[in-house]
């Protein structure tokens, strides 16, 4: 049974500031990362996902993932209020029929003006 | 931004009552899920659809929870008796591919169970 771990449970940051957020999971088949962002009260919505080991980055967000590793994280380059909310990532086992997302608990990032 | 429709917003049932909600997936979405978020942001996979077939399920929904998703009607989910420890937030997601592993979420149904 996949188990996808997110580290840390909460953060907090100065505007401005790199934020790293970190996910593990147990199986090394899996074969799709991705990363949603959860407003509170509001739906989840991805943010960036990555297939294959190595790095994407779009605007101000990067996608880092390591399979040897069973880790992969998401880095957000110069921090803002409003990146404050919920971030979960999730696995996927296949990309393919019959694939089911498995989700972490979420870190919880707060950045302070 | 998504649009996948999910009604009612809040829903309010006393324990052993019916509580249903409702999810219109993104037009063209072939997958639908259901996921249940509890109070300490944990999401539970409950059901998925492929149009209308039912693709994969835990077993808690084999019991008091029902689903369906017929065609040109909205997908629904029911708790046939509420429990206090079904209060949540409800979440609908559409995928475009048949795979479902990029989804996109309605704004959830928060159940509360008095």
């Amino acid at each position: 049974q996949q188990k996808v771990q997110q580290s840390p449970e909460s953060l907090i940051v100065p505007e401005g500031a790199m934020t790293s957020l970190n996910c593990t999971f147990s199986d090394s088949a899996s074969q799709y990362f991705a990363w949603y962002r959860q407003h509170s009260g509001k739906a989840p919505k991805a943010l960036m996902s990555i297939f294959s080991n190595g790095e994407k980055e779009e605007g101000r967000f990067t996608i880092h993932l390591n399979k040897a590793s069973l880790h992969f994280s998401l880095h957000i380059r110069d921090s803002q209020p409003s990146d404050s909310a919920l971030y979960l990532c999730a696995v996927s086992m296949f990309v393919g029929d019959n694939s089911k997302l498995i989700w972490g608990l979420g870190t919880s990032l707060v950045v302070n003006p | 931004n998504s649009k996948v429709i999910q009604t009612p917003r809040y829903l309010v049932k006393g324990q052993g009552q019916k509580a249903k909600m409702r999810c219109i997936p993104e037009k063209g979405h072939p997958v639908v899920f259901w996921y249940q978020q509890n109070k300490n942001n944990e999401f539970k996979f409950l059901i998925n659809f492929q149009n209308q077939e039912v693709l994969q399920q835990i077993d808690m929904t084999e019991k008091r929870f029902s689903a369906e998703c017929p065609s040109n009607s909205p997908c629904s989910l029911e708790i046939q008796s509420s429990e206090a420890g079904d209060s949540a937030l409800y979440l609908c997601a559409s995928s475009p591919q048949t795979g479902g592993y990029e989804q996109y979420f309605g704004p959830g149904t928060r159940l509360t169970v008095l």
